[in-house]
């Protein structure tokens, strides 16, 4: 059990550019989830699959955002056409429902800078 | 639109003293709640959770639930400078089951 991997840890990209996250939870968990977290904020949901299934999204996940888990293991998020209000860290977190109200853990994040 | 408040901060207390994180929450059919610690520019890293009315204890730390009150806190006994950080408050959504999470309480122990 290695945690929650995610790549890459930072990201700088110029506005318009289109860039691609990925996140590998814990082997066992079927359980994935996308959070953003800007300075001095606390971490805002955005999507979660459970195992190849997206079960919800936030408003907050515009039609530029899109995640994807194919075969309910890794998944990745894109975001098309950044902006530089899509600054912020990029949060993978991964949980079992039998051990859900254990919480979740989480990734190390991906920092996006959009300049 | 459910919500879970807490105090910024900065919160400061001197070092071998109580710090006492607060935290409310909207949704009154709200069942798990739990608190991360951040330290700056890493991720939210797991510390308690409660779901039963009272106080649970864990080494230095005590989370304490109030559902009447909507009222969850965390206390910190003999505060070290290593337990400076952000203190995120979260709220299962019973409905979806993600987590809900408060803009976080910096504290600040001073050796």
């Amino acid at each position: 059990d290695t945690g929650v991997s995610q790549n890459p840890r930072h990201k700088i990209t110029k506005r318009g550019q289109n860039v691609t996250f990925r996140c590998d939870p814990i082997s066992e968990h079927n359980r994935l989830y996308w959070y953003r977290q800007t300075l001095g904020q606390g971490p805002e949901f955005l999507t979660y699959f459970q195992n190849e299934a997206q079960l919800e999204k936030s408003r907050l996940l515009s039609d530029r955002f899109s995640a994807e888990r194919p075969k309910g293991s890794f998944s990745t998020l894109e975001i098309q056409r950044t902006e530089q209000g899509d600054s912020a860290m990029y949060l993978c977190a991964s949980s079992s429902p039998g051990a859900s109200i254990y919480g979740y853990t989480f990734g190390s994040g991906t920092r996006l800078t959009v300049v | 639109q459910k919500e879970v408040e807490q105090n910024s901060g900065p919160l400061s207390v001197p070092e071998g003293a109580i710090a006492s994180l607060n935290c409310t929450y909207s949704d009154r059919g709200s069942q798990s709640f739990f608190w991360y610690r951040q330290y700056s520019g890493k991720s939210p890293e797991l510390i308690m959770f409660i779901y039963s009315n009272g106080d649970k204890e864990d080494g230095r730390f005590t989370a304490q639930l109030n559902k009447a009150s909507q009222y969850v806190s965390l206390l910190i006994r003999d505060s070290q400078p290593s337990d400076s950080a952000t203190y995120l408050c979260a709220v299962r959504d019973n409905q979806g089951g993600k987590l809900i999470f408060g803009q976080g309480t910096e504290l600040s122990v001073k050796p």
